[in-house]
């Protein structure tokens, strides 16, 4: 079946530092993959997304590129700030049989410190 | 905020009772996800509902239910309550665009039980 690994946590960086968070992925076909946030005490934001191969998905400074021959999806910003401190989920999407329920990885919890 | 809304936020209830949460979609999101969080068990799919039909199930136990009424919103069943269902359970609505579902998150109800 489809799985996502992400590299495990915690990571802990300095404001303006570059942000990392591996991902890789097994699936059929030609899945979607994304990035969901989570900050504490809240639900999944969605952060970015890219639905085919080479595509680069980006928001708020983060960016991912849809790797296919690597089947990965690494998260990427030049420089963190305070409030990017966060866990970050890589998820993908099915592309068929009508339902397109995400599967997750196990998250990377981020902190930045100042 | 995402447009997803759930009730409760919170509920703490005893092992042995049933709770039923409830999960409004985005405007005109005719697909509903519910997921559950856990430690143990990180994010996991358990259901989902299209414009009122079952549409896949995941890793749901029998002791768990959902449904999805004429409106469009969901709720989401929990019965015979154990310690082990204590958790965040989201549902999520979803757009599809170019044939790819993009899955929007409610801000999820943590259930505790004692």
């Amino acid at each position: 079946g489809d799985s996502v690994t992400q590299m495990e946590g915690p990571v802990t960086l300095s404001e303006e530092a570059f942000l990392t968070i591996n991902c890789t992925y097994t699936a059929t076909g030609y899945p979607s993959l994304f990035w969901y946030v989570q900050y504490p005490g809240e639900g999944l934001q969605l952060l970015l997304k890219a639905t085919k191969a080479d595509d680069k998905g980006s928001n708020k400074g983060f960016e991912a590129t849809y790797r296919k021959e690597t089947t990965s999806f690494h998260l990427e910003k030049g420089s963190v700030q305070v409030s990017d401190s966060a866990v970050y989920f890589c998820a993908l999407s099915g592309n068929g049989a009508g339902s397109y329920q995400l599967t997750f990885g196990k998250g990377t919890k981020l902190s930045v410190i100042p | 905020d995402s447009g997803v809304t759930q009730t409760p936020k919170h509920l703490i209830t005893a092992t042995g009772q049933r709770v039923t949460l409830r999960c409004s979609p985005r405007s005109g999101d005719l697909s509903v996800y519910w997921y559950q969080q856990s430690l143990d068990q990180g994010l996991q799919f358990l259901i989902q509902y299209y414009n009122g039909e079952e549409r896949a199930k995941g890793n749901i136990l029998e002791r768990f239910s959902a449904q999805q009424f004429p409106d469009l919103h969901s709720e989401l069943n929990l019965s015979s309550l154990e310690l082990g269902d204590s958790a965040l359970y989201f549902c999520a609505s979803s757009v599809r665009t170019s044939g790819r579902d993009t899955q929007y998150f409610g801000p999820g109800t943590r259930l505790t039980v004692l």
